[in-house]
């Protein structure tokens, strides 16, 4: 079975800094797709970023990055110039075919320091 | 398009009662999810459809549990004979499938919070 490990129950980061959070993954597929949600205290989960397994280049949404390193079955998120906004759980998930079920993580509760 | 919903938003029941949940997804996306998390947790799968189809359900949907979307529109998950570890969020995804992007994002609704006493 996959599964999703989120080793950093929380993080705080300074505005304006950057911040990395962790995640690494089990699976046994070669193909399959990875995210990272963001769940703001009102609690509906937003997709941040996407990353699918076949694509070696690491995925970019604006202020948000991935590092994505598929031997190691790890893949980390980057929030650059961290906003007071970005202040909420984030969750990594994996997905072994597009549109199946998601299995999460645990999630890493960011902080963003004024 | 006004994103998915879900009511109840809060649902507070005593043990042994049923309760009955409802989902309406984005207009036009084919796939609905289920999920259940709780406090500190992260969302775990319970079932999901396509259209009509109930295409997977997992092994926590125990015979208590029952989800329909019976004319591929909205959902509803029934839980029967409630207990306190059923207390939870309830949270509802659907997504457009297939498209021609492959990945499909799921839209996630701001669930049901069920309190069982």
């Amino acid at each position: 079975a996959q599964t999703v490990t989120q080793s950093q129950p929380e993080m705080s980061v300074q505005e304006a800094e950057t911040v990395t959070l962790s995640c690494t993954y089990d699976t046994s597929e070669s193909d399959y797709y990875l995210f990272w949600y963001k769940q703001p205290p009102s609690r509906q989960m937003i997709l941040v970023i996407r990353q699918e397994a076949y694509k070696q280049q690491n995925a970019t949404e604006n202020r948000f990055s991935v590092n994505f390193q598929k031997a190691a079955k790890s893949f980390s998120l980057k929030i650059s110039d961290s906003q007071l906004g970005d202040a909420a759980m984030y969750f990594c998930a994996y997905s072994p075919t597009s549109g199946s079920r998601l299995t999460f993580g645990e999630g890493t509760q960011l902080t963003v320091n004024p | 398009d006004t994103g998915v919903s879900q009511n109840p938003r809060h649902k507070i029941t005593k043990r042994g009662q049923n309760v009955t949940f409802r989902c309406d997804p984005i207009s036009e996306h084919n796939r609905l999810y289920w999920y259940r998390q709780t406090l500190g947790q992260g969302p775990e799968f319970l079932t999901y459809f396509q259209n009509e189809a109930q295409l997977e359900k997992s092994r926590l949907l125990s015979d208590r549990f029952s989800a329909e979307r019976p004319k591929g529109s909205f959902s509803t998950l029934e839980i029967q004979r409630t207990e306190q570890g059923d207390s939870a969020m309830y949270l509802c995804a659907s997504s457009p499938y297939p498209t021609s992007g492959g990945d499909n994002e799921q839209f996630f609704g701001p669930g049901t919070r069920l309190t069982v006493l």
